[in-house]
Formats: C-alpha cells, structure tokens, sequence
C-alpha cells in the first residue's frame, strides 16, 4: 500500500522565491496534517485539515505561509515570499480522524538561502 | 496546551545495551504511541498502547501506558547499529484532537 506521498524531496530556493510543497495522504484518511521540524523547535503542527476543511491553522507562523486541500487526495503548502529562516524538513501526515495515529510521509528538505 | 515532556533528550550507549525512555504529562491521554525517526525519513508508529496499564511488545521494544494515563516508557532491548534515530511519544487526548508530540529522544549506539 502507498503511504503519504510528498513531492519534492529536496528544495532549494532564493529569498523572495515562492515555494510550493505537495502532499498525496494515504487513500481512506480523512484527516491532513502539515509540520515543520528545526533543530531549535523540534516538530511543530503548522495546520490540519478534516474532510478537505482547514480546522486548526494556529501553527502555521505568518501570512507568508498558506495551506489547501482542494480535493481528498492532495494538499500544498505555499511560501510566498520564502525566507532563510523558513530553511527545515516539512512533513505531511495523514490519519482516519484528527483523533486518530498518523501516518507521516519522508518529508520535504526545504532550505532558502 | 498540554504538553509531553520526553526524557532523556538524548542517549549514547554501547551495542547490546538496553535502553529506557519515557514521557510524562500532568493531562490524561486516551493513546499513546512512539514513534521512530530514522535520519533524512519521516517518523514512522512503532507501537500504540490503547489501555491504561496495558504493556505492548514489537520485537525488542516494549512499551507501557502509565496507569495513571499520564505517562509512557519506552524500553528496546540488546540495542544495535540501525536502533539510531529520534524516537518520539505523542499522546491523543480525549475528543477528536489531533497527537501531541514530545520533543524526541536522540539515541546513538556506539558499536
């Protein structure tokens, strides 16, 4: 069985640039997360979605940053415009309900320089 | 909101030893699950405990829900090279709230 697709893997982007990450959850899932992971603040939950509907976005750190699910099976997560500090590891994970175990994709490594 | 605290932040230990690893909140938690972090992967579940008390084995891990439904330990037996990574509780609190994360354990094993 596929588990959560994220593309890309790697991405590497100049200040100012908009960048555009993409998450496939697992088949059946209802519920979508997204997350950050830093060194410094470990793994963070920027937004999630249930049924397609964004339920939680307290995470997510400024306008710059914006999620959609615009069907069952895809989400983004856009930066626009990135910035150095935004450089980490995004994760996407999905689960049958928000109140259930989730299931993570292998992430994306996004660094701005 | 609630919190884990995950203890200890980090471990070096000698192929073969055993390791223990823990979480602790002052909420109750419905779940508890740890996860592992392989380097440059996502966190992947190992194993979910569902009862409070219940004592659940996957190889050589084993892992406890505290009766008190307040914390969990992790143990992996007669560690190895590839037990390297971050490992991770999360709690589900009550309600259809998403996981709770602790801040991970960092275990590295010398050969």
């Amino acid at each position: 069985d596929a588990g959560v697709i994220q593309s890309p893997r790697h991405e590497v982007t100049e200040m100012g640039q908009e960048v555009t990450l993409r998450c496939k959850p697992i088949s059946g899932h209802n519920s979508l997360f997204w997350y950050r992971q830093t060194m410094m603040r470990g793994l963070e939950l920027l937004i999630y979605f249930n049924n397609n509907v964004p339920i939680d976005d307290s995470g997510m750190p400024e306008d710059r940053f914006s999620a959609k699910m615009p069907n069952a099976s895809f989400s983004t997560l856009k930066i626009q415009p990135s910035e150095p500090r935004d450089s980490a590891v995004y994760f996407c994970a999905s689960s049958w309900t928000s109140g259930s175990e989730q299931y993570f994709g292998p992430g994306t490594r996004l660094t701005v320089t | 909101g609630q919190q884990l605290n995950q203890s200890p932040q980090s471990m070096f230990i000698q192929e073969g030893e055993d390791v223990s690893m823990n979480c602790t909140s002052s909420s109750i938690f419905n779940t508890w699950l740890w996860y592992k972090q392989d380097p440059g992967e996502g966190p992947v579940l190992l194993i979910a405990l569902y009862k409070a008390g219940e004592l659940t084995s996957n190889g050589r891990l084993t892992a406890q829900f505290g009766i008190t439904r307040k914390d969990s330990f992790l143990n992996i037996s007669a560690s190895i090279p590839s037990d390297v990574g971050i490992y991770f509780c999360a709690g589900l609190p009550s309600g259809n709230t998403p996981l709770v994360f602790g801040k991970g354990t960092r275990l590295s094993v010398i050969a």
